[in-house]
């Protein structure tokens, strides 16, 4: 199994511009997550989706629009790209709630993003 | 969200076993202890969890207080694979609640 995997790896983005970070889970896990990671510091959440067509806003989704049409899909929309949005975005998926006691999450590898 | 506390780095000698310390003295009944490890320019990685009992897995043990405020993550023979930022996360049952990543502690390992 692939387990969760994001696209692109790394991007250079100017200021204003818009970009989609694509995530996919092989999994069947109806619980997926965006997080993003600045230097030095803990993981954020963003975004997050309980199941197919329903998402909710997490710690700091300002700047980021999502959408779940799929069990397997998790895109995440940054529209006018900001150097505050520059960090290292990682996708996560569960086959319970985040935070379902035992629940566990499988990370991708992360996409780093840059904004100049 | 009950928080977690722990040392920002240690340092452990390879092949020794390495103890992570990690104080959550608001922890509360139907709270799960978590442990991540995220090894340099990789996403997190599930380590090990538990609720009141001591556990193992294939890759570490987890030793909970028996009141619960605090628990410590072993790794019974460290290798240079170990370096990684461990970090000790509560989960509390219920909806999609949000697992709260604090900065964890970095641990080295040198030969």
């Amino acid at each position: 199994n692939a387990g969760v995997t994001q696209t692109p790896k790394f991007r250079i983005l100017k200021i204003g511009q818009s970009m989609t970070l694509q995530c996919a889970q092989d999994m069947n896990h109806n619980y997926m997550y965006w997080y993003r990671q600045d230097p030095g510091m803990g993981l954020k959440l963003i975004y997050y989706s309980v199941g197919a067509g329903i998402t909710d806003k997490g710690e700091v989704p300002n700047g980021y629009n999502v959408s779940r049409s799929t069990t397997e899909d998790f895109p995440l929309r940054l529209e006018l790209a900001a150097p505050s949005q520059t960090s290292v975005y990682f996708c996560a998926s569960s086959s319970a709630p985040q935070g379902f006691g035992a629940n566990v999450l499988t990370f991708g590898a992360g996409s780093r993003l840059t904004v100049l | 969200d009950a928080k977690t506390t722990q040392p920002n780095s240690m340092e452990s000698n390879e092949e020794e076993p390495v103890h992570l310390p990690c104080n959550h003295s608001t922890i509360s009944g139907t709270d799960y202890i978590h442990w991540y490890r995220q090894l340099p320019s990789q996403g997190p990685e599930y380590v090990i969890h538990g609720l009141t009992s001591n556990v193992n897995n294939r890759m570490a043990s987890l030793a909970i207080a028996e009141d619960r405020k605090s628990s410590t993550l072993i790794l019974h023979r460290a290798t240079l694979r170990d370096a990684a930022v461990y970090y000790c996360i509560l989960t509390t049952t219920g909806t999609a609640s949000k697992l709260t990543f604090g900065t964890g502690t970095r641990l080295q390992v040198t030969l």
